[in-house]
């Protein structure tokens, strides 16, 4: 079935610092849709960003990733951390023939310090 | 503002017993779902539904069910609570297509002693 990997399951980086957390997957299907969710300590899920077009890059509050079909990547990044950016990270697939599931990565937790 | 509600927000229940965690939508989505997130693991589907009366199973279904009796609520049910059950619950919803954000309820904090 459709999964999705997330490596890291600690980051840990300095304030300024870039940010790059992996994402791939694996699906049957020709045209998935990838997400990126942030968790907040005691909050839920929410999007951060969204995509479905091979290669373009997608932006959204500092943060960008870009599809990659070829290596199905989803990689997020973000050129300088901020403290506010310490959170719960899931990379998301959706993909199917007519019955739409989205299946999370396990997560990465993400720690900027000062 | 998508509003999923979700109730009760904590729960503690006896092994054995009966469970049943309720979510309701305001968004008119006809797509529901129900995770569990447990550490090292992250949010694993258990059960979804694509609108009123119909239920599939995710991932990790045993040991759960789930019900639709509208388009608004969507319960999961634990017939027979077992400890390995105590997780945080999040109901969600989303529009159709794969495409569509999907809208987190609170969550559920399930303990089974």
């Amino acid at each position: 079935g459709d999964s999705v990997t997330q490596t890291e399951g600690l980051v840990t980086l300095t304030e300024g610092l870039p940010v790059m957390l992996n994402c791939t997957y694996q699906t049957i299907y020709s045209n998935p849709f990838l997400f990126w969710y942030v968790q907040h300590l005691n909050e839920s899920p929410r999007l951060l960003l969204k995509s479905f077009t091979d290669n373009k890059r997608t932006e959204h509050q500092g943060f960008h990733a870009t599809l990659h079909k070829s290596s199905s990547s989803f990689h997020l990044q973000k050129s300088s951390a901020q403290l506010s950016d310490s959170a719960l990270y899931y990379c998301a697939l959706s993909a199917s023939s007519g019955s739409w599931q989205l299946i999370f990565g396990s997560g990465t937790q993400l720690t900027v310090m000062p | 503002e998508a509003a999923v509600t979700q109730s009760p927000r904590n729960k503690v229940a006896v092994t054995g017993g009966k469970v049943t965690l309720s979510c309701n939508q305001t968004n008119n989505h006809n797509n529901m779902y129900w995770y569990r997130q447990d550490t090292g693991h992250g949010l694993r589907l258990i059960h979804y539904s694509y609108g009123a009366g119909s239920t599939e199973k995710g991932d990790i279904p045993d040991g759960y069910k789930a019900s639709r009796p509208s388009q608004e609520n969507f319960s999961l049910i634990l017939e027979l609570a077992t400890p390995s059950q105590t997780s945080v619950y999040f109901c969600a919803s989303g529009g159709q297509g794969g495409n569509t954000e999907v809208f987190f309820g609170k969550g559920t904090r399930l303990t089974v002693v």
